[in-house]
């Protein structure tokens, strides 16, 4: 069964970093685009990277672009999100999503809380 | 960048109701589109991809049609599991850098 297992909420505060995780099972991670989809309060649905386990080819909307590190541990079957400096506007949800005639399957997304 | 354009934003409707929601695209994308459906507080569902093929267990009276720039989903006859909000997208970019529709509320009237 193909799963996507995101790491759980956080609460951080502005300037904070912060790296969230997808892991993946049930399929050959490398052989699959993994995306990264935020989704603000009440909003719809961002693209915004993408990221190729093989060889991490990777790819940002430009939006996203210089705001977000997306990388991926193919030893582990995971992908990463990260921030170096959080902002009271990151506050989302984040989903993890395969990439397969569009998305087949999505993580079960992470929340991500900023706030003084 | 292909730009997706979904109408309408919201709509109103009943059980047993028919409706449609459109989606248009900036360039043509041959039938590399997928509907998905959203309900409050979960992971977004896929209903139809390549455009008009039914995902595995999804009920039929969920149905999408179309190519090139235009393409609509139609549920044939609203249940009440129904009301969530649903989104198209395109899935034709390789690198699969994909694109949102903005996104259709489906409320109860």
């Amino acid at each position: 069964e193909v799963q996507l297992v995101q790491s759980g909420a956080e609460v951080k505060k502005p300037g904070e970093s912060l790296k969230i995780s997808c892991k993946g099972s049930g399929y050959s991670f490398t052989s699959y685009w993994i995306g990264w989809v935020r989704q603000m309060p009440g909003k719809g649905l961002e693209w915004m990277g993408i990221i190729y386990p093989g060889d991490s080819d990777t790819r940002y909307s430009p939006s996203f672009q210089g705001q977000v590190t997306i990388s991926a541990d193919k030893s582990i079957s995971t992908a990463y999100l990260q921030w170096s400096s959080l902002k009271a506007s990151d506050t989302a949800m984040y989903y993890c999503a395969r990439l397969a005639v569009g998305i087949d399957y999505w993580g079960q997304g992470t929340l991500v809380t900023v706030s003084s | 960048d292909i730009q997706m354009t979904q109408s309408p934003s919201s709509l109103s409707a009943s059980v047993g109701d028919r409706v449609t929601i459109t989606c248009r695209a900036s360039q043509g994308i041959r039938n590399d589109l997928g509907w998905y459906q959203q309900k409050p507080g979960k992971a977004p569902k896929r209903l139809i991809y390549a455009a008009s093929s039914l995902q595995s267990g999804v009920p039929s009276r969920f149905s999408g049609s179309g190519s090139g720039t235009e393409f609509t989903l139609t549920i044939s006859s609203l249940q009440p599991e129904d009301f969530a909000t649903y989104y198209c997208l395109q899935h034709n970019s390789y690198p699969p850098m994909y694109t949102f529709g903005q996104g259709t509320k489906l409320e109860i009237k």
